[in-house]
């Protein structure tokens, strides 16, 4: 069965340092998406990518964060100076592009920041 | 604005005892659709069901059961004869038309007792 599949499991940076989190969507979705859940908390939305562009944003997904479709099937996620409290579990999901479809999520990366 | 409460923060329960998790939304749309997913201690994020605003038929797959009520805005997730292997965090979610983001509720952390 396809799967969502994210790169790497876990991370640890220095405060300061910059990290990207990869993430390969399921190969005939349309639209992806990053979702973050610091420890114990919920799932908030970050980020949604469609069509090569970023189609809505949160709050959250302030100016240190960025996203990329590089090459048609990897789909990153950039935190450019990283702070402690962006230490949580990073999720990435895809949807087919059907109107009301589940989203499919990764196993997700967890980023601690030291 | 579009909300889902899960009043229900942890649920401790003995085997084989029937649980049921609460959800309510908030939306002013007419169209839209609620999911469950659960979060094991693992911490992927499983699909276990999608309903949209129009199908208010109950659902049941196997111990699993789900009552959707727009009477009160309500989407709840029965187990019965519950198992251990159900202990997990459960959160409901809801999306519109168009794709938009899946907004989750807080999430129940369920415990299941042998």
């Amino acid at each position: 069965e396809p799967e969502v599949t994210q790169t790497p499991s876990h991370q640890v940076t220095q405060m300061g340092q910059e990290v990207i989190l990869r993430c390969v969507p399921i190969s005939n979705h349309l639209y992806f998406y990053w979702y973050r859940q610091i420890l114990g908390q919920k799932v908030e939305f970050l980020v949604s990518f469609y069509n090569n562009e970023i189609s809505e944003k949160s709050e959250i997904f302030d100016d240190q964060f960025s996203v990329e479709r590089p090459d048609g099937s990897n789909f990153t996620l950039k935190i450019r100076s990283t702070k402690l409290e962006d230490s949580a579990m990073y999720f990435c999901a895809s949807r087919p592009g059907r109107e009301g479809t589940e989203a499919f999520f990764g196993q997700g990366t967890r980023l601690t920041v030291v | 604005a579009q909300k889902v409460t899960q009043a229900q923060t942890e649920i401790s329960v003995v085997e084989k005892e029937d649980v049921t998790l609460d959800c309510v939304y908030e939306t002013r749309d007419t169209t839209y659709y609620l999911f469950w997913y659960k979060q094991p201690p693992s911490g992927e994020l499983v699909f276990l069901i999608r309903r949209n605003s129009f199908d208010e038929q109950n659902e049941i797959s196997g111990r699993y059961s789900w009552n959707f009520q727009k009477s009160t805005s309500s989407f709840n997730f029965t187990i019965t004869a519950s198992q251990v292997v159900d202990s997990a965090v459960y959160f409901c979610a809801l999306t519109f038309s168009g794709n938009t983001p899946l907004v989750f509720g807080k999430g129940t952390r369920l415990s299941v007792i042998a």
